[in-house]
């Protein structure tokens, strides 16, 4: 069975940082892309970066580029995102995803952590 | 910011038969990207729903069912049952933003 679970979410000031994580379970974890959605609070989802199986190529919204940071390490079958100089736009819901192989689309999900950018 | 328009809210009966609508444009579902649909309810992880346009995974009832045409794709649940409440969203990719992009969300209502 598929599991992602996320963690590292919490309230941060404006212009702080916060590493998210995602434990990757039940499949092959090198084989397959990772990204992170994200909803804001009433608002819908939003992808915000991905990542390619070795971790070579990574993508970014561009409102987060320059900002956060996405990795992986493959031995630990772990997806990160480092989010650096947020914003209170930035305060959602974080959800990790797993990319369909050969098709951009995401299969399974995570249940998300929260950000929360605030003073 | 969202680049495919969803309605809002849809509502109907137990029974009835809903249908959702996405509209994109030439740089994403009028590109002959894929539409893809994901069930979601608040708190939970989002579940997918429809992928490829018209395919549904396994355990998904064939109750939903998608469509594209053009620059727009529409998801459809007929039957309609209380357990289908739930925020519903489309999905594509977008060559001009070289990024995923979804839909505005539309709210699903029982009534």
């Amino acid at each position: 069975e598929v599991q992602l679970v996320e963690s590292g979410g919490g309230l941060v000031q404006p212009g702080g940082s916060l590493r998210l994580s995602c434990a990757a379970s039940g499949f092959t974890f090198s084989s397959y892309g990772m990204s992170w959605v994200r909803q804001a609070p009433g608002k819908g989802l939003e992808w915000v970066s991905s990542i390619t199986t070795s971790g070579g190529d990574t993508y970014y919204v561009d409102s987060v580029k320059g900002r956060f940071t996405i990795s992986r390490d493959n031995s630990k079958n772990t997806l990160y995102l480092q989010m650096n100089s947020l914003r209170a736009e930035d305060t959602a819901v974080y959800y990790c995803a797993k990319k369909y192989r050969g098709s951009y689309l995401f299969d399974y999900w995570g249940q998300g952590t929260l950000v929360s950018v605030s003073s | 910011q969202s680049v495919l328009t969803q309605p809002p809210s849809v509502s109907g009966a137990p029974g009835q038969r809903v249908t959702i609508s996405c509209t994109g444009s030439s740089s994403n579902i009028g590109a002959s990207y894929d539409v893809h649909w994901y069930q979601h309810l608040p708190g939970t992880a989002p579940k997918l729903l429809i992928y490829g346009n018209t395919n549904r995974p396994s355990g998904v009832p064939d109750r939903f069912s998608g469509s594209k045409s053009g620059t727009s794709a529409s998801l459809a649940i007929s039957g309609l049952q209380a357990e289908d409440e739930a925020d519903y969203y489309c999905q594509s990719y977008d060559s001009s933003l070289s990024g995923y992009v979804f839909g505005t969300g539309t709210k699903v209502t029982v009534l």
